[in-house]
């Protein structure tokens, strides 16, 4: 069984570009989220979709991040204009129902 | 304060040694606690579950719940040089969306 894929596995974009970054959930897994671990820092939670609505974006850090998850199955997150502080790594997880989530090998964002 | 707190090492032992890794957290509403093993640019992979308090066992692998002292442990007997990795403890509430609040993570390198 696949598990979670995200790609790319590594984006470099220039300050104010735009960046979209993808997650192929595990199959049949309703739930899907995004985390995010900065330079030097914990990995934090940024968003939670159970099929295809928004469950809690409350650890979204403002409006120039946007995620969706059209059909519910792969989810995009939009990072639209790029700043420096956005660099980290990217994860996505999945599970079922309220399960274990699994988690994806991450995208490393570096924003020059 | 960070909600949970972790030592993040680096931790360097000899093949065979038991090492022990710990975390406290500040928030008394976590029931789920999980550790998770990332190995260099890969993502988190689960390693050990707990609901509440008490220990867990799984293989080499032993996990500890203490929420009296809000505290948990992951011990790894007979270390081996598979096991140099970074260990996360992650943890969330009974009834949220499961959203993982993460340790910043314990670099362990197992020495041959």
């Amino acid at each position: 069984e696949a598990g979670v894929t995200q790609f790319p596995s590594h984006s470099v974009i220039e300050k104010g570009q735009t960046v979209t970054l993808r997650c192929d959930p595990i199959s049949g897994h309703d739930n899907l989220y995004w985390y995010r671990r900065v330079m030097g820092k914990e990995i934090k939670f940024l968003l939670h979709f159970v099929k295809e609505s928004k469950q809690d974006e409350s650890g979204m850090p403002n409006n120039r991040f946007l995620a969706e998850r059209t059909g519910g199955t792969y989810s995009t997150l939009k990072v639209q204009p790029a700043e420096l502080e956005d660099s980290g790594v990217y994860f996505c997880a999945s599970s079922l129902r309220q399960g274990i989530a699994f988690f994806g090998q991450g995208t490393r964002l570096t924003v020059v | 304060q960070k909600e949970v707190e972790q030592d993040p090492g680096p931790l360097s032992v000899p093949e065979g040694a038991i090492v022990s890794l710990n975390c406290t957290y500040s928030n008394s509403a976590f029931q789920y606690f999980m550790w998770y093993r990332q190995y260099s640019r890969k993502g988190p992979e689960l390693l050990m579950y707990t609901y509440s308090s008490g220990n867990k066992e799984d293989g080499r692998f032993t996990a500890q719940v203490d929420k009296s002292s809000k505290y948990i442990s992951l011990f790894i007997r007979d270390s081996q040089p598979s096991d140099s990795a970074t260990y996360l403890c992650a943890m969330s509430e009974v009834g949220s969306a499961r959203q993982l609040t993460f340790g910043s993570g314990t670099q362990l390198t197992v020495l041959p």
